[in-house]
């Protein structure tokens, strides 16, 4: 299982940010993962954004919810965020990652694998 | 929220030297806890997982320990690739939170 991050690289203040993450090598609908956002600042920790399973079903960070969404395409075996009104502060690794669910017990799991992750700055 | 404080936020060692590495939850998170590793200009690297349990490929030198509310990874004999950020995290309770890291640095 392997996971790559797009998106365009420069975002203008004020607009909304767009990545996308390609799951290869199992289908995105597998019931043993959601399917995570998660940033790092320049210099900085982690920060959880959001999940979202093959359903359609997610959760959000509720420090970002008013401005993200998370959607997915199982046709295309990718998940997509979208974060809007962005400023400086959204600069940052944006990586997406597996999270194990057990789809028996509704437990969730740790984030593993991770994409290598695509750097989105914020500026004019 | 869930804050997760990890210490020491530095911590510097040699190699062949026991490195520990604490984490603390501002509330019980069972054993619904991981560690991971991430070295410069790399993802993340799950390490261990509900708390204790080691992940596809991680050698035995790392070992993880706790239950509701400390948490402690130790590091027996430190080999130079093991001098890197360590973070952790706890997935009990949404949202997901990371700790702030501990950097790894050799002495």
């Amino acid at each position: 299982l392997q996971l790559q991050e797009s998106g365009p690289g420069l975002v203008k203040p004020s607009e909304t940010l767009s990545v996308t993450c390609t799951v290869s090598g199992d289908s995105i609908s597998n019931d043993n993962y959601y399917w995570d956002w998660i940033r790092q600042p320049p210099g900085k920790g982690l920060e959880w954004i959001g999940s979202i399973y093959y359903s359609g079903k997610t959760y959000y960070n509720p420090s970002l919810k008013s401005r993200v969404t998370i959607s997915i395409d199982t046709s295309k075996n990718q998940f997509s965020l979208k974060l809007s009104s962005v400023t400086a502060a959204d600069t940052g690794l944006y990586y997406c990652a597996g999270q194990y669910y057990d789809s028996w017990s509704g437990l969730f799991g740790w984030n593993d694998p991770w994409g290598q992750g695509t750097l989105v700055t914020v500026s004019s | 929220e869930i804050v997760m404080t990890q210490s020491p936020a530095t911590l510097s060692l040699s190699p062949g030297e026991r490195a520990t590495l604490s984490c603390r939850a501002s509330q019980s998170v069972n054993a619904n806890f991981a560690w991971y590793q991430q070295k410069l200009g790399q993802a993340p690297r799950l390490l261990i997982y509900g708390s204790s349990t080691r992940a596809t490929g991680v050698p035995a030198r790392f070992s993880g320990i706790g239950s509701g509310t400390e948490f402690t990874l130790t590091i027996t004999s430190l080999q130079s690739e093991d001098f890197a950020v360590y973070y952790c995290q706890q997935y009990n309770t949404w949202p997901i939170t990371f700790g702030q890291g501990t950097k790894l640095e050799i002495k």
